[in-house]
């Protein structure tokens, strides 16, 4: 257990469609990231934030946004889905910054009908 | 730009022997930090082990070791006496130090499959 917590674990959702993927981080880590993984592209980093505020930005889509709250749990939202949005997503967390090892959560699969 | 090459897409093994996973990285910092994560058919990724760039020693945690040498920019991992348990994707990942953000730069992993 890597004391990441992502919810929910699977998503079926339609195309045009809006979802919300949550994730809590370790306790005490400050940093949290977010990836994609498909087969075509591999696993991408999409984006971090850092105490609350945005700290670097990836392949992340327009369509796509995210936001880290004050309790440190974030979100990352993704709107007018398509086919190709289909992927499992990853959140992960480190204790800041400085290349300290990223613990990741169980995942999200999403599945575009 | 960093990249990190795992040109083994597949291997397959058989229980007891050895194995080695290549990783090749490309990165025009001279501070980083090399990673290795295992992910399992149940699909989480799981952290192996990290390497700084200024400690080139070897690491030995049980059956597996990592072999890391900056003149060749590989960092190396081997499975001794493998185990049906072994069975995973195993990525190698590359982050810089001290900058903006220490983003994961993730290899395409290679599929190791252990054959009882």
């Amino acid at each position: 257990d890597s004391g990441v917590t992502q919810t929910p674990k699977h998503l079926i959702t339609a195309t045009g469609q809006r979802v919300t993927l949550r994730c809590s981080p370790r306790s005490g880590d400050l940093s949290v990231y977010w990836y994609q993984q498909s087969l075509d592209q591999g696993l991408q980093f999409l984006i971090q934030y850092y105490n609350g505020e945005e700290r670097a930005k990836g392949n992340i889509l327009e369509r796509f946004s995210a936001q880290q709250f004050p309790d440190l749990h974030s979100e990352l939202n993704l709107s007018s889905l398509e086919l190709g949005d289909s992927a499992l997503y990853f959140c992960a967390s480190s204790a800041g910054q400085g290349g300290q090892p990223q613990h990741f959560g169980d995942g999200t699969r999403l599945s575009i009908l | 730009a960093q990249k990190v090459t795992q040109a083994q897409t597949e291997i397959s093994v058989v229980e007891k022997e050895d194995v080695t996973l290549d990783c090749v990285y490309e990165t025009r910092d001279t501070t980083y930090y090399l990673f290795w994560y295992k992910q399992p058919p149940s699909g989480e990724l799981v952290f192996l082990i990290r390497r700084n760039s200024f400690d080139e020693q070897n690491e030995i945690s049980g059956r597996y070791s990592w072999n890391f040498q900056k003149s060749t920019s590989s960092f190396n991992f081997t499975i001794t006496a493998s185990q049906v348990v072994d069975s995973a994707v195993y990525f190698c990942a590359l982050t810089n130090y001290g900058g903006a953000t220490n983003k994961l730069i993730f290899g395409t992993g290679t599929l190791l499959a252990v054959q009882p």
